[in-house]
This record gives structure tokens, sequence and C-alpha cells, in this order.
């Protein structure tokens, strides 16, 4: 059963537009979630991260943004760039737990 | 240069040959990972460690075997591979001991099993 679930396979915004990744996980124990960022033949890659004590975390031109009576996180991008073009993985963990569940991926694609 | 290494990054093999896909990591880090990623299912746990000659099961653990014999090390062993195996592993490191929290990952390694 997913427990981190990523309902847009794939998602195309203009250049210097706001990309939205959104993410849906059902474990109520899940405290920590992060965001990874892949591009082809490469390993994912950390991008950005939040705690549960918070609902926002900025870092440069990313925010994500965290609902937990939704339990809901979504990665806003602005502004967009090609450089960007990736596949986004949500991944989140419970403290103490020894795994972070992934989700199944979303392909971002940002045209010039 | 902080990294994980994986080896090999490309195997076609066949039914029932063993192989092992090796990974060190160099930079100190306790906890180690094994994930598979396969098309709609996103990356899943195979095997995890905490440290040296600690392992334990991650979500699909069937078919594969691991040790953690020195700190940097967490080798994927499969014994027996079959056509279901047939995916992209990825290892991955953390300093944290007690969650896994910010991953490190190597650069895959694509398996295909005939």
């Amino acid at each position: 059963d997913q427990q981190v679930k990523q309902n847009s396979p794939s998602l195309s915004v203009q250049e210097g537009r706001i990309s939205i990744l959104n993410c849906d996980y059902t474990n109520s124990m899940f405290d920590y979630f992060l965001w990874y960022k892949k591009y082809p033949a490469e390993g994912p890659t950390f991008l950005i991260s939040i705690s549960s004590i918070k609902d926002k975390n900025e870092d440069g031109r990313f925010t994500v943004f965290l609902n937990k009576s939704a339990k809901h996180l979504s990665l806003h991008i602005v502004p967009s760039q090609p450089g960007d073009s990736a596949v986004y993985f949500c991944a989140a963990s419970a403290t103490g737990a020894n795994n972070l569940f992934f989700g199944t991926g979303t392909r971002l694609t940002v045209i010039p | 240069e902080a990294q994980v290494t994986q080896n090999p990054r490309y195997l076609i093999t066949v039914t029932g040959k063993k192989l092992t896909v090796t990974c060190s990591q160099n930079m100190n880090h306790e906890y180690m990972s094994w994930y598979r990623q396969d098309p709609g299912l996103g990356l899943r746990q195979i095997y995890y460690s905490m440290n040296v000659e600690v392992t334990d099961k991650g979500d699909v653990p069937e078919g594969y075997k691991v040790s953690r014999k020195e700190k940097r090390n967490f080798p994927l062993i499969l014994e027996s591979p079959s056509p279901n195996q047939t995916s992209l592993y990825f290892c991955a490191s953390s300093f944290s001991p007690g969650s896994p929290g910010e991953l490190f990952f190597g650069e895959g390694s694509r398996l295909t099993v005939l």
C-alpha cells in the first residue's frame, strides 16, 4: 500500500511561471518530509525538507508547504527554469523509523 | 568529493547467475540503504543497515541479501536472480543513525535479468 502518493505523473510549465508539485500521505505518524530531484542517469539528490512543526520552508526559488490536517504537501518552484526539468520525488519518515517512504515521482518539464 | 559509488552501473545477466552490486561511501555515514526504482512504484527500500554488522529488511527484501562488514561498504547480493528483479537499483547513505533523514544516493545500477 502506497503511503506516499504523487498523483500527477507529469507536469509541464512555461519558463518563468510557477511549478506546483503535490504529494499526499496516509500515515499520520510521518513527521518529516523531503523532496528529491532526479535527473536521467543520476541518483536522486536532496532538494528541500520540512518538519511537521512547521507549515512552510523556503530555500531560494523552492518552497515546501505542509498541511498536516489534509496530509498534503506541495513544492513550489518560482520562477521555473529549464534546468528544473527533472523527476521530483516526495518522501516521508517518522521519528525513530529507519526508512524513507517515497512517492512515485512527478516528471516536471519546463518549456523555454 | 563526498559520494556514494555503485558498481556496476549497467548489467545484463541470466536467471540464476549470482551477482553482487557493490556500494561504497566516503562520508563516514552510519546508515546505508538499498532501494529499487520501478515504473509506477517509485523507490522502494530493499534492505538497510544502521551500522557495521547491523542490517534489517526493508519493504521488498525477497530475493536479496546484504552485508555490512565495514562502515563504508554495503553490497547487495542476488543469489539467484529472476526476471522480476530487473530494475534500477540505488544505494544511499545518511549521517543520522536514528532516522534516515537526508539521504545521499549513488548514481544507480540498472540490472536486467533475462
